[in-house]
């Protein structure tokens, strides 16, 4: 199996801050890779497919990058909306895995 | 807008068989997107469960140790998972989701959970 570790794993910042989540893939999975995010009692939603498109209706504070084993999420000017659990992704070889997630907290 | 929803046993015995259906609203199962099962444990971590494409085809788990069983029923609109011998491993979230994909250079599809239902307990007891 892929393991999937992100970085760190709960945060704390301020409205306006630039926020990076990184995530290392076990082994290169080229760019599939999915970030989502997830608030309190809710589903995930998905922010960031293939590494690096926006999802149509994500905010575009939001933005990813990377290929082969490392990815990050960066949140250009965190929002009060944007607190919760952020979860990255492969679907490069089955079974598909998530992080462990990061939790973003102010 | 696609809507997904899961119902099923919210309580199941230990030994027993999970069973869960996802009712698909807004939208109809096609032949353009295939479905996943998705569960989360009561601290936070997402498992895979399992995966059906238009053609039927599954993958899943190997972590489930083949007690899974994925199925489509197009007339109902909706899809479905069982998961057999049960034991408190399993008492978590349930998650129905769609999957979207963008086929790479080699032909390969990306996937990617674009939506996703409300999700729904389920307690195994003993």
């Amino acid at each position: 199996d892929i393991q999937m570790t992100q970085s760190p794993s709960s945060l704390s910042a301020s409205v306006g801050d630039r926020v990076t989540i990184t995530c290392r893939a076990s082994q290169t999975i080229d760019t599939y890779l999915n970030w989502y995010q997830q608030k309190p009692g809710k589903a995930p939603k998905l922010l960031i497919y293939i590494a690096s498109t926006l999802q149509s209706g994500a905010p575009s504070r939001f933005s990813g990058s990377g290929s082969g084993t490392d990815f990050s999420l960066t949140i250009s000017s965190l929002q009060p909306e944007d607190f919760g659990n952020y979860f990255c992704q492969q679907t490069y070889s089955v079974p598909w895995t998530f992080g462990q997630g990061t939790k973003v907290q102010f | 807008q696609l809507q997904l929803q899961e119902s099923g046993s919210g309580l199941v015995e230990s030994s027993q068989t999970l069973s869960l259906t996802c009712a698909v609203s807004g939208g109809s199962i096609t032949n353009s997107h295939s479905w996943s099962w998705i569960r989360q444990s009561p601290g936070k971590d997402l498992e895979w469960i399992g995966h059906i494409f238009p053609s039927g085809g599954t993958y899943y788990n190997p972590s489930l140790k083949s007690r899974a069983i994925m199925s489509v029923d197009r007339s109902q609109n909706q899809f479905s998972l069982k998961l057999t011998s049960v034991t408190a491993a399993d008492t978590a979230v349930y998650y129905c989701a769609r999957a979207s994909a963008v086929r790479d250079s080699g032909g390969y599809s990306m996937c990617y959970f674009d939506f996703w239902g409300q999700g729904t307990l389920v307690t195994v007891s003993s």
